[in-house]
């Protein structure tokens, strides 16, 4: 149980487009879904979290109007990066909040060239 | 959230017992202890978690001291797949703190052959 999946599982885009990523728990619901990234050899960096039915809550330094996110399921949450610069290249992780935890999808790598 | 310090890296004789250690002496009493790892390139994946009790599940045991200021994850019979970082995390449950994970550097476990 517990399995929360992502999509798409990487993605190239060009320099000033923009870039969904879908972020589904599978076999439970969710209010709370949380979106973090993390740059090679670094650790992961919580960007925002995300309520079902209500605006995400963003941690400092993370730009709401460049990464949005939605969250209109118990069971979805959508990550855009719009305007992609080549710099927001990363890995891109969401969770789900379940029972005893949070749980996490495979990640999603993002090139922008 | 309680700081936690883990060594940066480890290595373990595949068969072997891993004991890998964690230091949070700030950690509050409402405060679980967390383990993940995230093995190159997935999402973190969920090992266990603890209050005050030493705890045990199908992947490993964690032991916690009485005064709660560190804890040792144990991999009983590590294989080259525990090969991964661990990270330990203290959490904060329930009243509107949703879990929330902040990711220090973690450990490094290699498991050689």
């Amino acid at each position: 149980g517990a399995v929360v999946s992502q999509h798409p599982s990487w993605v190239i885009c060009k320099s000033g487009t923009s870039v969904k990523i879908e972020c589904r728990s599978l076999d439970f619901q969710a209010t709370t879904m949380f979106w973090y990234r993390q740059f090679p050899k670094q650790s992961l960096m919580l960007m925002a979290t995300s309520n079902e039915g209500s605006k995400a809550t963003y941690e400092q330094g993370v730009e709401k109007d460049k990464f949005l996110i939605n969250h209109a399921s118990l069971t979805l949450s959508t990550l855009t990066v719009t305007s992609a610069h080549p710099e927001d290249s990363s890995f891109y992780i969401c969770s789900a909040l379940g029972g005893s935890g949070q749980y996490f999808g495979p990640g999603t790598r993002l090139t922008v060239t | 959230d309680a700081k936690t310090t883990q060594p940066p890296s480890m290595d373990c004789a595949e068969g072997r017992a891993a004991n890998l250690p964690c230091n949070h002496s700030t950690i509050s009493g409402n405060e679980y202890v967390y383990w993940y790892r995230q093995i190159h390139s997935q999402g973190p994946q969920y090992i266990i978690h603890g209050l005050k009790n030493n705890e045990t599940n199908e992947m490993a045991s964690l032991i916690i001291t009485e005064d709660r200021k560190s804890s040792t994850l144990i991999l009983p019979h590590a294989t080259l797949r525990d090969t991964a970082v661990y990270y330990c995390i203290g959490v904060r449950r329930g009243g509107g703190s949703n879990y929330k994970l902040t990711f220090g550097k973690g450990t490094l476990l290699t498991v050689n052959p």
